[in-house]
């Protein structure tokens, strides 16, 4: 089956620093990626939507100069959190897609647990 | 209006009876229809797709009423590993493709 995988699996840094983290789709190649985020007790909201070689589609009301992506690869995608606040500790996970459509299956990665002090 | 409702629960069940969730969309134009799992603190994994005839897989049983807007999921014998978060999921399609999640109805199946 498609494997997706996400690094760190969790991170803890200081406010005001930047993380990246990364996803990987291991034996199949993504058209699309994207990128989801979960508060404590809240369903997954889509951050972004990744496509290979241009720029990322960003979700209402996510800062697209905090929230930087690249998909530089079919098999890569990175989402760096820029200047990181407390409010952006959450759990960030990340989904690809093999094919184009709604009907093809997104697999999430095992996700990014990002604590912010 | 909330574009993917459930019942959070929690639904206390237990181990062999049958249980039904059911979950709202708000978008006529939803596209694909989808039930997730997740287990605390982990990543949600695919249960099943919807389909509009409405599909089997096992113990589960999904239907869709697309008139209704509504998805549906049965779970036959539960199980204690059956235990979890059901998440009800929605693609509209056309140029936006992530998914739209419903914050998920918790089922713990007791012994």
């Amino acid at each position: 089956g498609a494997v997706v995988s996400q690094h760190p699996s969790r991170v803890i840094c200081k406010s005001g620093t930047s993380v990246k983290i990364e996803c990987r789709s291991l034996d199949f190649q993504a058209t699309t990626m994207f990128w989801y985020r979960q508060f404590p007790k809240k369903s997954l909201m889509l951050m972004a939507t990744s496509n290979e070689g241009s720029k990322a589609t960003y979700e209402q009301g996510v800062e697209k100069d905090k929230f930087l992506i690249n998909h530089a690869s079919l098999t890569l995608s990175t989402l760096t959190v820029t200047s990181a606040h407390p409010e952006d500790s959450s759990f960030y996970i990340c989904s690809a897609r093999q094919g184009v459509g709604a009907a093809y299956e997104q697999y999430f990665g095992p996700g990014t647990r990002l604590t912010v002090t | 209006r909330k574009e993917v409702e459930q019942d959070p629960g929690p639904f206390n069940v237990p181990e062999g009876a049958t249980v039904a969730f059911n979950c709202t969309y708000s978008n006529s134009a939803s596209q694909s229809f989808f039930w997730y799992r997740q287990d605390c603190r982990k990543e949600p994994k695919l249960l099943m797709s919807v389909y509009s005839s409405g599909n089997e897989d096992g113990r589960f049983t999904a239907q869709l009423n697309r008139a209704s807007q509504y998805i549906s999921l049965l779970i036959r014998d539960s199980k204690l590993s059956d235990s979890a978060t059901y998440l009800c999921v929605v693609n509209i399609g056309g140029g936006a493709d992530g998914l739209t999640f419903g914050k998920g109805t918790h089922l713990i199946i007791q012994p």
